[in-house]
């Protein structure tokens, strides 16, 4: 069964800096995605940022940025020049193939808060 | 594009009573949507895989007859709580695949259940 690992409950970083939130997971697919979703205090799940495991490339939009280690089950998310509104949960998905649709795998989240 | 309305955003309800919850994808067709469950501080959990024309797909544990879900259009998910009780109160999140593909989920907004 696949899983998804948040290592870090809570994280917080100063306003401008850089911070990064470790995910781990297990599958035994060789072809899936990962995703990194953020949850506001309003409840609003928002996707962040996806990555297609086939590629290396490491995926990136604007200040949000992953590193991408496929053999370590390794998945990463680096926030640069932190802003007020980033705090939020955040938490790391896989996109699992089992069963007929295929579903969503969620990590527990880390809850970021970014400070003045 | 790829916007997904839940409504309503919050109920509160007497035990014993059945709350319908509408999960629509406003400018998309929704071959598949699905429903979690997110208790407070925790993460999304699956409760089922919903599919239009056809009977859901619930994860384990999960009782078929107390969340029933209906998809009887591209458009539209409900998913009815019946017989409610205080332990049903929880936040309910359905999500949408996007068309595009990549398995990207578009979220609504959540319903907050409360049971009295």
């Amino acid at each position: 069964a696949q899983t998804v690992t948040q290592s870090q409950p809570e994280m917080s970083v100063q306003e401008a800096e850089t911070v990064t939130l470790s995910c781990t997971y297990d599958t035994s697919e060789n072809n899936y995605y990962l995703f990194w979703y953020k949850q506001p205090p309003s409840r609003q799940m928002i996707l962040v940022i996806r990555q297609e495991a086939y590629k290396q490339q490491n995926a990136t939009e604007n200040r949000f940025s992953v590193n991408f280690q496929k053999a370590a089950k390794s998945f990463s998310l680096k926030i640069s020049d932190s802003q007020l509104g980033d705090t939020a949960m955040y938490f790391c998905a896989f996109w699992s193939y089992g069963g007929s649709q295929g579903n969503l795998i969620f990590g527990k989240g880390t809850k970021l808060s970014v400070k003045p | 594009g790829a916007v997904v309305s839940q409504h309503p955003s919050w109920v509160i309800c007497k035990s014993g009573t059945s709350v319908k919850i509408e999960c629509r994808s406003l400018d998309f067709q929704a071959t598949t949507m699905f429903w979690y469950r997110q208790f407070p501080k925790q993460s999304l959990m699956l409760m089922a895989t919903s599919n239009e024309g056809s009977k859901a797909t619930y994860e384990q544990g999960v009782e078929k007859d107390k969340f029933l879900i209906n998809h009887a259009s591209l458009t539209l998910s409900t998913l009815t709580v019946t017989s409610a009780h205080p332990e049903d109160s929880s936040f309910y999140i359905c999500s949408a695949r996007r068309p595009s593909g990549a398995n990207v989920l578009t979220f609504g907004a959540g319903s907050r259940l409360t049971v009295l």
